[in-house]
């Protein structure tokens, strides 16, 4: 069975600091990784996809096989980063085609 | 284009009791996911539908609650006796077939 860990509940940074959010994962196939935000009040949506592998409002996460991460990560953090992310799996093929299993969540506050 | 809609938002029951949830996915998505998350954990899949067909409710506690997805469009979730522990958002979600998943805005569900 896949499993998605997070190990920071709260994470905080003043404004224009690095970030680096952390996401292992346990799965014995070929995953698809993804980070899910959800801003206050809003739906819970989607930032980005390792396959698509491109940078989301100067985001980036990077797969990495090995370590069985995929961190996210931002060079300079703004006050609108502040929100609550999620990194899920999906396994890809099979009949359960696109199910997602999510870590527990990390809160991002960036301070002014 | 009109996002996913959900109903009630809200709402308070009494252990025992019963409750049901009405999805209305985005118009054309084939696939309805039902997720439930409570308080301080990730959305955990309950359901997968494509079309009117389950693809995956491995995760859903079969003695209590039901979904259905009659003419595989609009989709109810219920509950059917209510426990405390059931108390939760319960979130839908739709996508095309693979495609990514657009969340609605949840039904909060307390169980007193």
């Amino acid at each position: 069975a896949q499993r998605v860990t997070q190990p920071e509940k709260l994470l905080s940074v003043f404004k224009g600091a690095p970030v680096e959010l952390k996401c292992n994962y346990s799965y014995s196939g070929s995953p698809e990784l993804f980070w899910y935000v959800q801003y206050s009040r809003q739906r819970l949506q989607l930032l980005l996809r390792h396959i698509s592998r491109e940078s989301i409002k100067g985001f980036t996460a990077d797969l990495n096989k090995g370590e069985t991460s995929f961190h996210l990560k931002k060079p300079f953090a703004q006050e609108e980063d502040s929100a609550m992310y999620y990194c899920a799996l999906s396994t890809a093929g099979g009949t359960s085609y696109g199910k997602l299993t999510f870590g527990q969540g990390t809160i991002l506050t960036v301070h002014p | 284009e009109a996002g996913v809609a959900q109903s009630p938002r809200y709402k308070i029951i009494e252990k025992r009791q019963s409750v049901a949830f009405w999805c209305n996915p985005i118009s054309g998505h084939a696939t309805l996911y039902w997720y439930q998350q409570i308080l301080g954990q990730g959305p955990k899949l309950l359901i997968q539908f494509q079309n009117n067909g389950v693809v995956d409710d491995s995760q859903l506690p079969k003695d209590r609650f039901s979904a259905e997805r009659l003419k595989g469009v609009d989709s109810t979730l219920k509950i059917q006796p209510a426990k405390l522990e059931d108390s939760a958002v319960y979130l839908c979600a739709s996508s095309t077939r693979g495609g990514e998943q657009f969340f609605g805005p949840g039904t909060r569900l307390t169980v007193l």
